[in-house]
């Protein structure tokens, strides 16, 4: 099956600066990556994905690229703001396993004033 | 409002005893999820189903029941065989094979004591 790991666990900028988190997956078949953002107390919202046919793709302060030679993907913040603060999952899909997602250990973000 | 229900909030229950976790959905799903948060350990599926009357073990389903009689209801059962029942449970849908974003609940925080 499909092995993702994420780091860092966690990670302290100031605000208005830049935030990367970095994700690995194990299987080259996979071919859908999303990235979650959890607040305290409430269930995951994505925030922005990306498919294996596409290397970059950005939304507003977001971004999310990946590199499918070296099978990682990296979910960029930009300007951070406060209310960035939260936990951040990433995800891999492996293709043939329907909607079946395998999550990675989240990232707990700290935009510091 | 389209969305994911889960209830209740908050749940206790003695060990030795089943407890069943309701999850509903107006979002016309086919697919429903559940999966178990620990802190530290990211998101693992328990159960999922992609029509009804159908579903399949995910990663951790040992101590977990699930049925799907309804398409927007997946109730999850936490029997008493489960070692370590306290956590974090969120259930998700999506349209199904094919579409990939999961939508999650609010999630319902289990305390076995």
């Amino acid at each position: 099956g499909e092995n993702v790991e994420q780091h860092p666990s966690t990670l302290s900028v100031q605000e208005g600066d830049s935030a990367v988190i970095k994700c690995t997956y194990s299987d080259s078949a996979s071919n859908y990556f999303p990235w979650y953002k959890q607040e305290l107390g409430k269930g995951p919202q994505l925030i922005i994905d990306i498919r294996s046919n596409v290397g970059e793709k950005k939304d507003q302060r977001i971004a999310v690229t990946l590199n499918k030679t070296a099978k990682h993907f990296s979910l960029h913040i930009t300007e951070t703001q406060p209310e960035d603060s939260a936990v951040y999952f990433c995800a891999a899909r492996l293709s043939g396993t329907a909607s079946k997602l395998t999550f990675g250990t989240g990232t707990r973000l700290q935009v510091t004033l | 409002d389209g969305g994911i229900t889960q209830s209740p909030k908050y749940l206790f229950r003695k060990e030795g005893q089943n407890v069943t976790l309701s999850c509903e959905q107006n979002l016309n799903h086919d697919a429903m999820y559940w999966y178990r948060q620990d802190p530290g350990q990211g998101l693992r599926l328990i159960y999922y189903s992609q029509i009804v009357n159908d579903f399949q073990k995910g990663d951790i389903a040992e101590g977990y029941s699930v049925s799907r009689e309804k398409k927007e209801s997946f109730p999850l059962t936490v029997t008493s065989a489960q070692k370590n029942p306290t956590a974090f449970y969120l259930c998700a849908s999506s349209r199904g094979q094919g579409d990939y974003e999961q939508y999650f609940g609010p999630g319902t925080r289990l305390t076995v004591t």
